[in-house]
């Protein structure tokens, strides 16, 4: 089991351009979410999804966009990218239920030029 | 406004003492109570979990106590280790979705605890 993955590792932008950030789990979950984390500030809930074919706002949602594509997929989109969104981004899962935690994949080390 | 507060950005702790990280809460509703933990360059690792309906909740060299009258939880790490050298995120699930798949988690800004040998 790999877990929760996320691609890339590391990207850098310039103001303006767009990007897709992936996320990927196989623990057959089917909840998934996106947080950003900056220096100070925690964790961040920006979308989520319940479950296939459903996503969210979260805390933070402006700037961004969201797609599952299926149950182990789910995405997260700059459409036109801002210095304020240089960020690191976690992708998580979790099973619906009580006394379920929430798993994170390694995370996306963004820089927004 | 911050659901979950962590007032100490730091906490520095010699080797075999005590590691004591504080979170409070602002909903008295909250029921379900979770900390993380996080190395750099990896993402966020569960490590102990309380519900309200207990007081504390031991894994080893992990307690995490509650104090509902006061909102305050706090995790108590005995002894510490050099590996326990990583951030600590307090996290709480709204009363609504811990047992739902909504399952949105709010978090502090976390502690940042270093034990040194």
């Amino acid at each position: 089991n790999a877990g929760v993955t996320q691609t890339p590792k590391f990207q850098v932008l310039k103001t303006g351009q767009s990007m897709t950030l992936q996320c990927a789990q196989d623990m057959n979950h089917n909840s998934m979410y996106w947080y950003r984390q900056d220096p100070g500030m925690g964790l961040r809930l920006i979308y989520y999804s319940a479950s296939e074919g459903t996503t969210d706002k979260g805390e933070v949602p402006n700037g961004y966009n969201v797609s599952r594509l299926n149950k182990r997929e789910f995405s997260l989109r700059l459409e036109s990218a801002a210095p304020s969104q240089t960020s690191v981004y976690f992708c998580a899962s979790r099973e619906g239920g009580p006394n379920n935690e929430q798993f994170f994949g390694p995370g996306t080390r963004l820089t927004v030029l | 406004d911050q659901q979950v507060k962590q007032n100490s950005p730091s906490l520095s702790v010699q080797e075999g003492r005590i590691s004591i990280l504080n979170c409070d809460y602002t909903n008295s509703m909250f029921d379900y109570f979770l900390w993380y933990k996080k190395y750099p360059a990896e993402g966020p690792t569960f490590l102990i979990s309380i519900s309200s309906i207990k007081d504390k909740n031991e894994d080893g060299r992990f307690t995490v106590f509650l104090n509902k009258s006061a909102k305050h939880l706090s995790l108590h790490i005995v002894p510490s280790q050099p590996g326990d050298s990583a951030v600590y995120f307090c996290a709480v699930y709204p009363p609504v979705d811990r047992g739902s798949t909504l399952g949105r988690l709010y978090f502090g800004r976390g502690t940042q605890l270093t034990v040194w040998p």
